[in-house]
């Protein structure tokens, strides 16, 4: 596609309820970033695909977080039995490795999740 | 650890007034630095970046940020600000994480309020 998408834009849900996150990457790029964007904070990083390897989940809050990328393409983040202070906005990023260096990451706009 | 610093949470300026926006890092080696504008409900867009070579670079919407090795700061700049630049501005840095791979680590943002 031409960005990254995201679904849903917002999501409101009860808590202990599980959630589910969609984020569609930029078709090519090897690499899918989830972060986490609570009020008034910077991007805190969750969890990291890089190809085939193995991801980097050292982001993950807690036990109740996961995530997978079906395919090399779209990733599913699942929150389970969500908690008021699961309460933000989750942001995806992808981009395309280049060769020997970092990459310039492109984001989604978000699902903005309110817990009850 | 590493860490990416922007000192000033809230920054005011009036329209056509020149802008900069600090930011410091704590890194042993040079890393991959950008800058990212979020406006209100948007997702985060690049203004720039640098990888390696002169330390001046120019980005989008009339913006410049200069590296600064001596002072491990790359600062973000413009001449003239325009009432569309509000928004909250965004310091990364990218750090091999592991061989090939690349870590992100975020400041927690400058919101910038432009007066007319």
């Amino acid at each position: 596609g031409a960005g990254v998408s995201q679904s849903p834009s917002n999501k409101v849900t009860e808590k202990g309820k599980d959630v589910e996150l969609r984020c569609d990457p930029i078709s090519g790029h090897t690499a899918l970033y989830w972060y986490r964007q609570s009020l008034g904070q910077g991007l805190e990083f969750l969890i990291y695909f890089q190809g085939n390897s193995a991801p980097d989940k050292s982001g993950l809050p807690s036990d109740r977080f996961s995530a997978e990328r079906t395919g090399g393409s779209v990733s599913t983040l699942t929150i389970q039995r969500t908690q008021q202070e699961d309460s933000a906005v989750y942001l995806c990023a992808s981009s395309l490795r280049l060769a020997g260096g970092a990459m310039t990451q492109y984001f989604g706009p978000g699902t903005r999740l309110l817990v009850l | 650890a590493q860490s990416v610093t922007q000192p000033d949470i809230h920054i005011t300026v009036s329209e056509g007034a020149s802008l900069e926006l600090r930011c410091n890092y704590s890194y042993g080696a040079t890393p991959y630095l950008f800058w990212y504008v979020q406006s209100p409900g948007q997702g985060l867009q690049l203004l720039l970046k640098y990888f390696s070579g002169d330390t001046l670079v120019q980005g989008i919407k009339g913006f410049e940020a200069e590296f600064k090795r001596s002072q491990s700061s790359f600062n973000l700049r413009k001449p003239s600000v325009h009432w569309s630049d509000a928004a909250e501005y965004f310091c990364a840095v990218g750090l091999e994480a592991t061989s090939g791979t690349y870590k992100y680590i975020f400041g927690t943002g400058t919101r910038l309020k432009v007066l007319a």
